[in-house]
């Protein structure tokens, strides 16, 4: 019953250093989601999938990157990591009007 | 845009006590309504949903309904636990799958004995 399941669980970076965030859902799920939670503002969509080599823009884009190459992993990029991408991630996999959330990598950038 | 607004907490109540948390949204057409919970240290959870105007989800106590005429989506409980302490979030998606949702900020719900 592993559902979705993100790694690492906590990260420090340096402003500028590059990284992956990872998740991988076993419920063969074709949509999967990236958002990020920051305090006072809720959980917003940073980006999604409705499928293997399918991806779109969310809410709050700029700065990641998205790939899905198969219909199990959905990582997010962080490029060139800056302070202002220091929150915790949620990935989430949907199916049947309900999302199912892993339990999130807190990363801070300093 | 769509939009969620809730009510600011920290709510602090005393087992037992009633809680309504409440939820309005702004979204064209007819969004799909949820209740998301989050406990300490972990991801969220699905806590109940409703699909169209005058559904009432509801699970483990918890009940929302679903009003399109004040466009709101409050949630109540009859009487609390310490066990409910979370953070509980409500949530629109107007695709139908869930795969893109507007969040609200959060209310913090904190039960004391």
């Amino acid at each position: 019953n592993a559902g979705v399941t993100q790694t690492p669980k906590f990260q420090v970076l340096k402003t500028g250093q590059s990284m992956t965030l990872q998740c991988a859902q076993d419920m063969n799920h074709e949509y999967m989601s990236w958002y990020r939670q920051d305090p006072g503002m809720g959980l917003r969509l940073i980006h999604y999938s409705v499928g293997a080599g399918i991806t779109d823009q969310g809410e709050v884009p700029n700065g990641y990157n998205v790939s899905r190459s198969t219909t199990e992993d959905f990582p997010l990029r962080l490029l060139s990591a800056a302070p202002s991408q220091t929150s915790v991630y949620f990935c989430a996999s949907t199916a049947r009007g309900e999302a199912f959330f892993g339990q999130g990598t807190r990363l801070t950038v300093v | 845009g769509n939009s969620v607004t809730q009510m600011e907490g920290p709510v602090t109540l005393s087992e037992e006590a009633f809680l309504t948390i409440n939820c309005t949204y702004t979204a064209t057409g007819y969004p799909s309504l949820f209740w998301y919970v989050q406990y300490p240290g972990e991801g969220l959870q699905l806590l109940l949903k409703a699909t169209k105007a005058d559904d009432k989800g509801s699970n483990k106590g918890f009940e929302a309904t679903y009003r399109k005429e004040t466009t709101s989506f409050h949630l109540e409980k009859g009487s609390v636990q310490v066990s409910d302490s979370a953070v509980y979030f409500c949530a629109l998606s107007r695709t139908g799958t869930a795969s893109k949702l507007t969040f609200g900020t959060g209310t913090r719900l904190q039960v004391t004995l």
